[in-house]
């Protein structure tokens, strides 16, 4: 199992209020990840970070927004939740260099009603 | 954008049996990794092989590429009920250094 854990791992939440999906991990990775995944489908890179105060946006257009203030702590949050916000996410990390195994969490499931 | 598909999107298999699943991409690669995802949970990283590789294994599982046919298999041998997931490949091929994940392949294993 790896040292990275997501908070809540379940959420139902209402239209419009503003929600933020915990993400740590304790092995001193640099590299950090959001990804979105619907039921049964790929994952869609949405945010990424390689370090401290480094944060670009991934292949998927999204409302969300991220921070890294320190290494352990990856946090995502969405401002205004939608129903099109509905989705599982998943948080994971590399430590730096290429071809590496990315961890995962156990990953936030969000329901917005 | 997505560069991985998998073949087939679903197999359903005896236990005991091998099952064996397809990955292809489309541009020239360094590696390419299998993930297991149980429902509901994170991924879980299974086996890399690089792209001077053509075969390796690990435990009931083995892992070839064909980089000539930008293809790759993961075989499952004697396959047992707590082998159901899905199986993703993904590669490392983007200069920005992401992986890039296939659509994944749902594994049911029947008793």
């Amino acid at each position: 199992e790896a040292d990275i854990y997501q908070t809540p791992r379940y959420l139902v939440i209402g239209t419009g209020k503003k929600i933020t999906l915990e993400c740590s991990q304790t092995m001193g990775h640099d590299k950090m990840y959001w990804y979105q995944q619907d039921p049964g489908m790929e994952l869609h890179l949405i945010h990424y970070s390689y370090g401290v105060n480094s944060t670009e946006k991934g292949d998927l257009s999204s409302e969300s927004t991220v921070s890294r203030i320190r290494t352990e702590h990856f946090p995502l949050t969405l401002e205004s939740a939608r129903p099109s916000h509905t989705s599982q996410y998943l948080c994971a990390s590399t430590p730096q260099g290429r071809g590496v195994t990315q961890y995962f969490g156990p990953g936030t499931r969000l329901l917005v009603l | 954008s997505q560069q991985g598909e998998e073949d087939p999107q679903a197999l359903s298999i005896q236990e005991g049996e091998n099952a064996t699943m397809n990955c292809s991409y489309k541009t020239s690669i360094n590696n390419l990794q299998w993930y297991r995802q149980n429902s509901g949970r994170g991924l879980v990283h299974l086996i890399l092989i690089r792209s001077n590789e053509r075969e390796k294994h690990s435990g009931r599982l083995r892992v070839t590429l064909d980089t000539s046919k930008k293809s790759s298999s993961l075989l499952i041998t004697a396959s047992r009920a707590a082998d159901t997931a899905s199986y993703f490949c993904a590669t490392d091929a983007d200069s920005n250094y992401q992986l890039i994940w296939g659509a994944g392949t749902k594994l049911i294993i029947k008793p």
